[in-house]
């Protein structure tokens, strides 16, 4: 299986402050055809998980455009410019290139 | 609005069977895949598997393929996950999700909590 490392595991910010999440995967996340299926979601405390970001960069529906998404083959970034006490929780990447799917481990963001 | 319900959680003990359902409203059920993805209590998500809009195709997580199936009943709008043989590392809370291309789970349930101890 494919093992997504997520650094930091996490991580304190002020309001305001950008951060960044890294997600490494164990092996490319580019397709044959050229895709790279690759996902970010947020999990707010006694939430269940919605959608960040997918494709690696390409928005969610209603998703604030503070939030960002950047990488290729093994290499991705979650950025968040300018954070919001609303954006604190678990954050976690996904990738569905190759089966079965599989989750990072989770990146806490706390608020100071 | 797009909603997905799970039901049918709870305390079970270790080598029994317990089936989960999912009920959507808000959209077409029988136009999209769905899924389920399970998260453990130590917040670690695994995905279980998911199966096609006409309920004729299914894939699963190989460490879960000979215990867990997957159903669909497009008539009533419910997903259902059928858990046979169930271990202590089966406790956490399962969700099911809407899934569209390019597999993007774009709905998810609140969840359904499933305790495996004796």
């Amino acid at each position: 299986d494919v093992v997504l490392t997520q650094t930091p595991s996490t991580l304190s910010a002020t309001i305001g402050q950008s951060v960044s999440i890294s997600c490494r995967s164990s092996q490319s996340l580019l397709d044959s055809a050229g895709n790279t299926y690759l996902y970010w979601y947020l999990q707010r405390p006694g939430q269940s998980p919605q959608l960040l970001i997918y494709l690696v960069s390409n928005l969610g529906s209603g998703v604030p455009n503070r939030f960002s998404g950047s990488g290729s083959g093994t290499d991705f970034t979650l950025k968040i410019s300018g954070v919001e006490a609303e954006d604190l929780g678990v954050y976690y990447c996904m990738q569905a290139t190759h089966a079965p799917l599989t989750f990072g481990s989770g990146t806490k963001l706390e608020i100071k | 609005e797009v909603q997905l319900v799970e039901s049918g959680g709870g305390l079970v003990q270790p080598g029994a069977s317990l089936k989960l359902s999912c009920v959507a409203s808000g959209f077409t059920f029988s136009d999209y895949w769905m899924s389920w993805v399970r998260q453990t209590p130590g917040k670690t998500m695994e995905w279980i598997g998911d199966i096609k809009y006409d309920g004729s195709y299914t894939n699963y997580a190989p460490s879960l393929k000979n215990r867990f199936t997957i159903s669909r009943d497009n008539a009533k709008s419910t997903l259902y996950l059928q858990m046979s043989n169930v271990r202590s590392e089966d406790t956490a809370t399962y969700y099911c999700t809407r899934v569209r291309s390019p597999y993007v789970m774009d709905a998810w349930g609140q969840g359904a909590s499933v305790t495996v101890s004796s």
